[in-house]
């Protein structure tokens, strides 16, 4: 079982959709959760941090964290064509490494 | 654009070769990591140095090799290059690379490195 799980997609949804994007995580010690967006032949940049459990709110982004079942979701509001690009969670304990989703493909059709 | 810089954008190489690829990191960052994205691996670390020191190993093989130099800048070194090498490598920087989340790592846009 990988460290960290993600349903790579594609997902394909109309513009102004509600999206959700989930992984799952294997490790009880992650502490800290990112979600990065990379474009097409672009370096991933990251949108949003938590650390602990709940929502955190940036924009149309909100971030949710449940570690009670090792879950955590992206929620993009009112997507856009420019919100297409494929998502990667990413989580790490406190001083090591980050940890990677293998990222999910998301297209916002006009 | 992030201000870490990588070049060359694209290598096309044969199998048994060998590269390297070079980072700059932003300015004022001290710490470079080296990520390889593969279709069917994801976004995998391979090392991370900083301030010219060695910090941390992730899954990086025997063939490969790194520095960071005085000014900063990093080299990742590919030597017996396979087939499977093939992928994109990204280096990120951040400014402490002391692991803690607030120490955000910038990527640059990587190198697209394929193994004829």
């Amino acid at each position: 079982q990988k460290e960290v799980e993600q349903d790579p997609g594609p997902l394909s949804v109309p513009e102004g959709a509600i999206v959700s994007l989930n992984c799952t995580y294997s490790n009880s010690a992650f502490q800290y959760f990112m979600w990065y967006r990379q474009y097409s032949r672009k370096g991933p940049e990251l949108l949003m941090y938590t650390y602990s459990s709940g929502n955190k709110e940036d924009g149309r982004f909100t971030a949710q964290v449940d570690k009670s079942s090792k879950y955590i979701s992206l929620f993009i509001r009112d997507s856009q064509p420019s919100d297409s690009a494929t998502y990667l969670c990413a989580m790490k304990t406190s001083y090591d490494k980050v940890i990677f989703g293998p990222g999910t493909s998301l297209s916002v059709i006009p | 654009d992030s201000g870490v810089t990588q070049t060359p954008k694209h290598l096309i190489t044969a199998t048994g070769q060998r590269v390297t690829l070079r980072c700059s990191p932003r300015s004022g960052d001290l710490s470079v990591y080296w990520y390889q994205q593969s279709l069917d691996q994801g976004l995998q670390f391979l090392i991370q140095y900083y301030n010219g020191e060695e910090r941390a190993k992730g899954n990086i093989l025997e063939r490969f090799s790194a520095q960071q130099f005085p000014d900063l800048h990093s080299e990742l070194n590919l030597s017996s290059l396979e087939l499977g090498d093939s992928a994109l490598y990204f280096c990120a920087s951040s400014f402490r690379g002391s692991g803690a989340y607030t120490d955000t790592q910038y990527f640059g846009p990587g190198t697209r490195l394929t193994v004829l």
